[in-house]
């Protein structure tokens, strides 16, 4: 069945070092891969989209990688600040709707 | 931010009510959905929509249903609330082209007691 792994442990940084976040998938082949972000008690925000054919993508501080080989991604947040604080989820996606990951809790200490 | 609105964000009601959780969107989108969020879990889809009169369920088995009269509005209907309906409802739309980036709603945090 299709599967998506991302760290259930809490990724814990402090403020100005960079931030990486790993999405594993099984049994997807993804056209793209989306990376949103969740507030606790919000619905999730929508931050980058990477395609098949894309090695990384970059927007602003954050960057993002896709190795289909691998089977996957790589979330880089830069110079993080405690505003990045929040669980980041990877959903891969294609000709099907796409399926969330459970999310990385990301805390950036001051 | 996404102009798309849930009603109510909390709600706290008894066993055996009738409920109807309210979702609109003003952005034209052709598809939308309904997960299911427990705390600190994944999102579950539940329920989704390609456009007017078309629903289908998702992966999480529900006892909700769901209606696409209109565009713009989706919303979610339990006939007879249970404990176990406890949980974080969010909505989201998509635009309906191939990729499917979802704008998501603020929820509504259900408590039944």
């Amino acid at each position: 069945s299709q599967k998506i792994e991302q760290n259930s442990e809490a990724l814990n940084i402090q403020e100005g070092k960079t931030a990486t976040l790993t999405c594993n998938y099984t049994n997807y082949s993804p056209a793209y891969l989306q990376w949103y972000r969740q507030d606790p008690g919000r619905g999730p925000v929508f931050l980058l989209l990477i395609r098949e054919n894309e090695k990384e993508k970059r927007k602003e501080r954050l960057k993002v990688t896709f190795d289909t080989t691998l089977k996957q991604s790589l979330f880089h947040i830069t110079a993080s600040q405690p505003a990045d604080s929040a669980t980041y989820l990877c959903a891969p996606g294609g000709s099907y709707i796409p399926t969330f990951g459970r999310g990385t809790s990301l805390i950036v200490h001051p | 931010e996404a102009d798309i609105y849930q009603t109510p964000r909390y709600l706290v009601i008894g066993t055996g009510k009738k409920i109807t959780l309210e979702c609109s969107q003003t952005m034209g989108h052709d598809k939308m959905y309904w997960y299911q969020q427990d705390p600190g879990m994944e999102l579950h889809l539940i329920h989704y929509s390609y456009g007017v009169n078309s629903t289908e369920k998702g992966d999480l088995s529900s006892e909700s249903t769901v209606s696409r009269i209109r565009t713009e509005h989706f919303p979610l209907t339990l006939e007879s609330a249970r404990p176990s309906h406890t949980s974080q409802y969010l909505c989201a739309s998509s635009p309906g082209q191939v990729q499917e980036t979802q704008y998501f709603g603020p929820g509504t945090r259900l408590l039944v007691l």
